[in-house]
């Protein structure tokens, strides 16, 4: 499968736990994106990578959450001190830019459940 | 900040008849609108996208049209089949920041 994967799919946390989330992108692709859907809502902005480096964060993003992309591959999203609003789909997305097309794919995301 | 409005949220349409899907969005500067199917459990996919340079785009049963001046675009499926029922969701973006902002989705049901 050479989409964009995610790991782990499913994760149960009890409030106040630390999270890590991992995303893969389609190989090559130099952009990466994470959202955040909940239930009945279209998907919301939360960060996004252009190679190694972190553009843009949404004001949604609180001081809690962090992600990385270290070498411009993979990217890891991090929830600290986990809160039960904080349950929800964490999307990721690829893209590569070229020709001033950015055509987003989307991997199956991670669920999250805050207890 | 983008904001980007869709309707219906649901709708149920006969096998074989067409469906439309609409959206409004309010920054003048969004130049890029996919849409994106979602089945239950399942990752959004991509099914059609246009850019502002053109007013309207068709793939097969699929079209989506552009109005820059109302600032609004629209999903167009044809010949619908049960198989076609999903949610869908249009979004808009724009160069100086390419995040996608995202409608609320519609349900489509296509009864058999």
């Amino acid at each position: 499968d050479t989409g964009v994967s995610q790991n782990p799919r499913h994760k149960i946390t009890k409030r106040g736990q630390n999270v890590t989330f991992r995303c893969d992108p389609i190989s090559e692709h130099n952009r990466l994106y994470w959202y955040r859907q909940t239930l009945g809502q279209g998907p919301e902005f939360l960060t996004y990578f252009q190679n190694e480096a972190q553009l843009e964060k949404s004001r949604l993003l609180s001081d809690r959450f962090s992600a990385e992309r270290p070498k411009g591959s993979f990217s890891t999203l991090e929830i600290q001190r986990t809160e039960q609003g904080d349950s929800a789909m964490y999307l990721c997305a690829s893209s590569l830019v070229n020709t001033g097309v950015d055509t987003q794919y989307f991997g199956p995301g991670t669920r999250l459940t805050v207890l | 900040g983008e904001n980007v409005e869709q309707h219906p949220s649901t709708l149920s349409v006969q096998e074989g008849d067409s469906a439309v899907i609409k959206c409004t969005y309010s920054d003048s500067a969004s130049n890029y609108f996919p849409w994106y199917k979602q089945e239950l459990g399942k990752r959004p996919q991509l099914i059609i996208d246009i850019r502002s340079n053109v007013g309207e785009k068709k793939d097969q049963r699929i079209a989506v049209t552009l109005n820059k001046t109302a600032k609004h675009f629209s999903l167009h499926i044809t010949e619908t089949q049960p198989e076609d029922s999903a949610v869908y969701f249009c979004a808009a973006s724009m160069d100086s920041s390419y995040k996608l902002i995202f409608g609320s989705g519609t349900r489509l049901l296509v009864r058999p």
